[in-house]
């Protein structure tokens, strides 16, 4: 399978834990994008990198979130002191653009539930 | 700011009916306009594109056209299966971002 993984598929936590979240995506995209999806709602774009540079951050990563990209290949999203607002499902997509429009792949998502 | 609107749903159909879930779209530039399919417990896949004004994209019996005009890339289908009950994403890329509308649920029922 050559597509966009995601792991683990779920996850549940207690409010206060920490959590990491790995995406591996399709080999030799050099676009990575991390989402965040609710019930009944359209993915929200989280933050994106070009090869290992995180470039863009959306104001909803808050000071909790994190995610790196050391070798420009696998992501981690990293969630501290986790709160039940955080409960969603964390999508990772990756793309190749050939120009500065291209259609990115997803993986099938982590869903997150914090008790 | 880029954004996208569409229909809200649920749109419910018989097997066989013909399927338009609307979208509208915000942006400076020139987006990218494309449809995505989510099933249950899964992740988004691509259903169809199209790059630039007045293109068709179209997969699966699928077809949007991206109306600069109107600015707009209404989703049809001309017979619709139970198979395709999901929920589908309209989104467009600007500027190495994706923006998605909310999503639209279609059941199909035989």
């Amino acid at each position: 399978d050559t597509g966009v993984s995601q792991n683990p598929r779920h996850k549940i936590t207690k409010r206060g834990q920490n959590v990491t979240f790995r995406c591996d995506p399709i080999s030799e995209h050099n676009r990575l994008y991390w989402y965040r999806q609710t019930l009944g709602q359209g993915p929200e774009f989280l933050t994106y990198f070009q090869n290992e540079a995180q470039l863009e951050k959306s104001r909803l990563l808050s000071d909790r979130f994190s995610a790196e990209r050391p070798k420009g290949s696998f992501s981690t999203l990293e969630i501290q002191r986790t709160e039940q607002g955080d409960s969603a499902m964390y999508l990772c997509a990756s793309s190749f653009p050939t120009g500065e429009n291209t259609e990115a792949f997803f993986g099938q998502g982590t869903r997150l539930t914090v008790v | 700011g880029d954004s996208v609107t569409q229909m809200e749903g649920p749109v419910t159909l018989s097997e066989e009916a013909f399927l338009t879930i609307n979208c509208t779209y915000t942006a400076t530039g020139y987006p990218s306009l494309f449809w995505y399919v989510q099933y249950p417990g899964e992740g988004l896949q691509l259903l169809l594109k199209a790059t630039k004004a007045d293109d068709k994209g179209s997969n699966k019996g699928f077809e949007a056209t991206y109306r600069k005009e109107t600015t707009s890339f209404h989703l049809e289908k001309g017979s619709v299966q139970v198979s395709d009950s999901a929920v589908y994403f309209c989104a467009l890329s600007n500027f190495n971002k994706f923006y998605f509308g909310s999503g639209t649920k279609l059941n199909v029922k035989p």
